[in-house]
């Protein structure tokens, strides 16, 4: 089945303490993206990646870092999680940005509570 | 029009009431608009990708249509039923990979 996953689903943590966030897809897609939901608000994009070694920033990077060292894998870290990054976070993934069969599939989310 | 903005930000129809929103973007960069349905508790659902100015596309009762040189989308449900109520989104990508979403419209269909 085709699909992007992310771990955890929910995570409860400390202020300071870094934490990773895992997104892995099993469609061979080049393009990944992270995404974090806030109440009122659209979704904003953190990072992105256009392919392997390839990664960008999106609107609101500060305070979080990727890797995409493998195409299925693009993790999130969270150095010193603040609270201000309590959060929905989403993951997708695509074949790319702008073919026209080229939909995005998005992870089930992970609600992030920084204390 | 510097952001991605959606129109209007909510709205409750009766079933069987056909219903439109807006996504405006800036036409500058543009490379691709995408439509997302919305459920709570559940991830963003891909409706389309559009990338061609009149692009038109269908899926059953829900069709979008694309404007790049005036920098706006429309999105019709046709004879909207409970199942439709969600909040649809659009985002804006450039060729660079860069994603932008608007605040979403959140649609209520009373049976």
């Amino acid at each position: 089945e085709a699909q992007v996953t992310q771990n955890p689903r929910y995570l409860i943590t400390v202020t300071g303490k870094k934490l990773t966030v895992t997104c892995s897809q099993n469609m061979n897609h080049e393009y990944m993206s992270w995404y974090r939901q806030d109440p009122g608000l659209g979704l904003r994009q953190i990072y992105y990646s256009m392919n392997v070694e390839v990664t960008d920033k999106g609107d609101v990077p500060e305070g979080y870092k990727v890797s995409r060292k493998e195409k299925r894998n693009f993790p999130l870290i969270l150095e010193s999680p603040s609270p201000n990054q309590t959060s929905l976070y989403f993951c997708a993934s695509s074949w790319s940005v702008g073919a026209t069969n080229t939909e995005a599939f998005f992870g089930q989310g992970t609600r992030l509570t920084v204390v | 029009i510097l952001n991605v903005e959606q129109s209007p930000q909510s709205l409750h129809v009766q079933e069987g009431d056909s219903t439109n929103f807006t996504c405006s973007f800036p036409s500058s960069n543009f490379y691709a608009l995408h439509w997302y349905r919305w459920e709570t508790a559940k991830s963003p659902e891909a409706l389309f990708v559009m990338t061609l100015n009149g692009d038109e596309k269908k899926k059953g009762r829900i069709s979008a249509t694309l404007n790049t040189k005036e920098g706006y989308s429309y999105l019709y449900i046709k004879g909207s039923q409970p199942e439709d109520s969600a909040t649809y989104l659009c985002a804006s990508n450039t060729n660079a990979g860069k994603s932008t979403f608007g605040d979403g419209t959140t649609l209520t269909v009373k049976p």
